[in-house]
């Protein structure tokens, strides 16, 4: 089957740095996505990983390893709005994606 | 450009009746995906169409049956509803060939009574 697995909550303060991390069981994903969802909103992209590396946008970053089966999302300089649900996804083609569990980030002041 | 719109936004049935939902992609768009959002299971795959042919199916029994209309205005059906069934049903449309990023509407709330 396959399977991504994300800590269920995290929390930290505005101006830090945290990280969500993936970890995945599955074969045959071209890549792997992180979307962001504010709680009674829809999920919008933030970026994708089709390659081993790190890939940067902004205040954000996100990270894969194929051979670990591993992926993570850096968020830097955090700000109140970016208190939101995280899930990553993986891609198997056609416009398929198959959601992690979603990791809920707590930004205080 | 216009979003991806979805109607009705809230819905409530009672089992055993159906329910037909409809998403509008960004225009321009041919690839409409549809997704269950559940507290319990997370956001699901249900199947994706693109340019009216269904190209991807999830693991969901056949009462969700969906189709894409030649506008590639998508619908998506659900029947003999189950409490269960009871979700934010989600579409996403994208150009559906080599993008990676898919745009989602804000859903349509089903609730089963």
């Amino acid at each position: 089957g396959q399977s991504l697995e994300q800590p269920s909550e995290v929390t930290a303060v505005e101006g830090a740095i945290v990280q969500i991390n993936c970890t995945y069981q599955t074969s045959g994903f071209y890549g792997l996505s992180w979307y962001q969802q504010h709680d009674g909103g829809a999920p919008t992209f933030l970026s994708y990983n089709a390659l081993d590396g790190l890939e940067e946008t902004g205040r954000f970053s996100s990270f894969l390893s194929r051979s670990d089966s591993y992926g993570y999302l850096l968020l830097q300089e955090l700000q109140m709005k970016d208190s939101a649900s995280y899930f990553c996804a993986g891609n198997t083609g056609f416009q398929k994606l198959v959601f992690g569990t979603g990791t809920r980030l707590l930004v205080s002041p | 450009k216009a979003g991806v719109t979805q109607t009705p936004r809230y819905l409530i049935k009672t089992r055993g009746q159906q329910v037909t939902l409809s998403c509008s992609p960004i225009s321009g768009h041919r690839s409409v995906s549809w997704y269950q959002q559940t507290p319990g299971q997370g956001l699901q795959f249900l199947f994706e169409y693109f340019s009216e042919t269904q190209r991807n199916k999830g693991n969901f029994p056949g009462r969700f049956s969906g189709r894409q209309f030649s506008n590639s205005r998508s619908e998506m059906n659900v029947s003999t509803l189950e409490l269960g069934d009871s979700a934010l049903y989600l579409c996403a449309s994208s150009e559906g060939l080599a993008d990676n990023e898919q745009f989602f509407g804000p859903g349509t709330r089903l609730t089963v009574l």
